[in-house]
């Protein structure tokens, strides 16, 4: 079975600062997708950034970037020009490809999350 | 574009009694997926609905069952509730029209049982 891990329970940045949110996985598959969602204290899940893991690249949405190393199984996202806003708690997320006949792939695994501060 | 809805917002019920939670997907996705998150945790996956059919499922026990309707809205119940069912119940939709199909969630509902 597939396991999200995140060791940091919590991370505290100076606003405008860059801060790296650690996530590793277990898994024996050679395909499959990793997220980082964000959930601010209204508890709505925002999709962060996606990354496919046949994608030697490495995603970026404006100020967030990952870094996939599929060797080591670690995914992390990177926050450059941390702002007020980014305070939130930060979950990574594993799912395996989609298989419809046999209904498989359809579930997010969560990491515990890392809870994030920003300093003014 | 409307996102994924979901509707009450806040419930409380007592130990025994029956629940049932809503959820409208975002306009365009034809599968439904349902998450408990208990305070301080990651969700947890509870099953995922498309074409009207459980299709995968999480370990959840048979208290919790779930409906999805024609135009892809779902239904998440859970039958005598435990205190331990107390948690935010997150919906997710998604569109099964390639092999990303990224889930977008709702705001989710929050379930005290006393």
């Amino acid at each position: 079975a597939q396991t999200v891990t995140q060791s940091q329970p919590e991370m505290s940045v100076q606003e405008a600062e860059t801060v790296t949110l650690s996530c590793t996985y277990d898994t024996s598959e050679s395909d499959y997708y990793l997220f980082w969602y964000k959930q601010p204290p209204s508890r709505q899940m925002i999709l962060v950034i996606r990354q496919e893991a046949y994608k030697q690249q490495n995603a970026t949405e404006n100020r967030f970037s990952v870094n996939f190393q599929k060797a080591a199984k670690s995914f992390s996202l990177k926050i450059s020009d941390s702002q007020l806003g980014d305070a939130a708690m930060y979950f990574c997320a594993y799912r395996s490809p989609n298989n419809w006949i046999y209904n498989q792939g359809g579930k997010l695994i969560f990491g515990q999350g890392t809870e994030l501060s920003v300093k003014p | 574009d409307a996102g994924v809805t979901q509707s009450p917002t806040h419930l409380i019920k007592t130990r025994g009694q029956q629940v049932t939670l809503r959820c409208s997907p975002k306009s365009g996705h034809d599968t439904v997926s349902w998450y408990q998150q208990a305070l301080g945790q990651g969700p947890q996956f509870i099953f995922q609905y498309y074409e009207e059919e459980e299709r995968q499922r999480g370990n959840f026990p048979d208290r919790f069952s779930g409906h999805q309707f024609p135009n892809y809205s779902s239904e998440l119940n859970v039958n005598a509730l435990l205190l331990g069912d107390s948690a935010l119940y997150l919906c997710a939709s998604s569109s099964r029209d390639g092999r990303s199909e990224t889930q977008y969630f709702g705001p989710g509902t929050r379930l005290l049982v006393l």
